[in-house]
């Protein structure tokens, strides 16, 4: 079985700060990861996403997430935070070849003027 | 181009009863999936629709249930419903059922229990 967990249910930042919202999981074989934002009263959009290859991943709006083997992390970054940036984030892994993703219970980012 | 439609965007019901709710696919997409996120939580993958079958189920008991039609768009239906059941309800369509297919979702329909 697979598990996510994400460190911190809110993340706050000023503008213009680096954002780091983090993600460890727990696959018994090859992870699919991904991460997705949802804006108030909206569905979830995907971010970005890592299945194999390039273990550092761009997504939109700037973001980025590097997956981490050794320490089962898919972090998610960007330089520099925007107030368009507030929302809730949400890490989710796939088995490899199995469709049934887990999510993790989300970190709400707040960016501070 | 129209993206992932659901109806209706609220809805409130009594214990016991039973509830159907509606999912018009993204364009060209052929694959529902249902998922429900309890407040504060993420959401919680239900089951998968693919040629009008499910094929892929989480844990959730019989009592919830599905259904996709030819034109690609999917119903859920909750019977004999529990305050527990309480939460928005996703739906998200893709082009294939792979996990590297990417899924586009719907602005969800918030179920109310009493």
């Amino acid at each position: 079985a697979q598990s996510v967990t994400q460190l911190g249910s809110h993340v706050s930042v000023s503008e213009g700060a680096l954002v780091l919202l983090r993600c460890n999981y727990s696959s018994s074989v090859p992870p699919y990861l991904f991460w997705y934002v949802q804006y108030p009263n909206q569905g979830l959009q995907l971010l970005l996403k890592y299945t194999t290859g390039a273990t550092l991943v761009k997504g939109i709006n700037g973001f980025e997430a590097e997956f981490k083997k050794s320490e089962t992390s898919f972090h998610l970054t960007k330089p520099s935070a925007h107030m368009s940036d507030a929302a809730e984030y949400f890490c989710a892994v796939s088995p490899g070849g199995s469709y049934i993703p887990t999510f993790g219970r989300g970190t709400s980012l707040i960016v501070h003027p | 181009d129209a993206g992932v439609t659901q109806s209706p965007t609220h809805l409130i019901k009594t214990r016991g009863q039973q509830v159907t709710l509606r999912c018009s696919p993204k364009s060209g997409h052929d694959t529902v999936s249902w998922y429900q996120q309890a407040l504060g939580q993420g959401p919680q993958f239900i089951f998968q629709y693919y040629e009008e079958e499910e094929r892929q189920r989480g844990n959730f008991p019989d009592r919830f249930s599905g259904h996709q039609f030819p034109n690609y768009s999917s119903e859920l239906n909750v019977n004999a419903l529990l305050l527990g059941d309480s939460a928005l309800y996703l739906c998200a369509s893709s082009m294939g059922q792979s996990s590297t297919d990417t899924q586009y979702f719907g602005p969800g329909t918030r179920l109310t229990v009493l």
